[in-house]
């Protein structure tokens, strides 16, 4: 079975400064990864995904993922983090052999100060 | 284009009541789910469902129960609330599966008494 771990339970940036949050997850195949956002009282929302190939991706709102292999990590960075970011962050993974279930880690907290 | 609806926003129960959440998508898509999200505890898969009359157990599934009679429409019923299911609930959707990006609903948060 697949699952995620966020190590990070909260993190407080100052706004400009850059963000990285970290995912690891535990599969035996190649994973299917996403990150999502929660702003308070909304549903979650789609950032990024990888499936194959380039093990850097883009997603929206100037977020990128780097996939490593050797490290079963997928951690999202941001260069410069604006006051709009500051949200509830989920990793997640899915798997061919699975593929009903998807796992979620348990979240990362964002917040950015002035 | 609604995308994912779920009613109603709030509900508060008393033990033992029952009721249904309800979950519409206007998308023709395939997979549907239920989650539970509670503090520090991410999103808990309940139930989920692959097409039309197909359902399946979650991580979570006792205490609620699930049909799927349309592409649509994935209502999630409790059937004897509990203190215990005090919780936001999302409904998800994707064409055809977990290896697909998710599309949530708002969510419904319930408190039960």
């Amino acid at each position: 079975a697949q699952s995620v771990t966020q190590p990070d339970i909260h993190i407080t940036v100052s706004e400009g400064a850059s963000l990285e949050l970290r995912c690891n997850y535990s599969y035996g195949a190649t994973p299917y990864l996403f990150w999502y956002v929660q702003s308070p009282g909304q549903g979650l929302q789609l950032l990024l995904k990888y499936f194959s190939g380039d093990t850097l991706v883009q997603g929206i709102k100037g977020f990128e993922a780097e996939f490593k292999r050797s490290q079963s990590s997928f951690n999202l960075r941001k260069p410069s983090v604006h006051w709009s970011d500051a949200a509830e962050y989920f990793c997640a993974v899915g798997a061919r052999a699975n593929a009903g279930k998807s796992t979620f880690g348990d979240g990362t907290t964002l917040t950015v100060k002035p | 284009n609604a995308g994912v609806t779920q009613t109603p926003k709030f509900q508060v129960l008393k033990t033992g009541q029952s009721m249904t959440l309800q979950c519409a998508q206007d998308m023709n898509h395939e997979y549907m789910s239920w989650y539970r999200q509670d503090p520090g505890m991410g999103l808990r898969l309940i139930h989920y469902s692959v097409g039309a009359g197909i359902t399946d157990q979650g991580e979570v599934p006792n205490g609620y129960n699930v049909s799927r009679s349309t592409t649509e429409d994935f209502p999630l019923r409790l059937l004897s609330a509990a203190p215990s299911q005090t919780s936001v609930y999302f409904c998800a959707s994707s064409y055809s599966g977990t290896l697909e990006p998710l599309h949530f609903g708002n969510g419904t948060r319930l408190t039960v008494t």
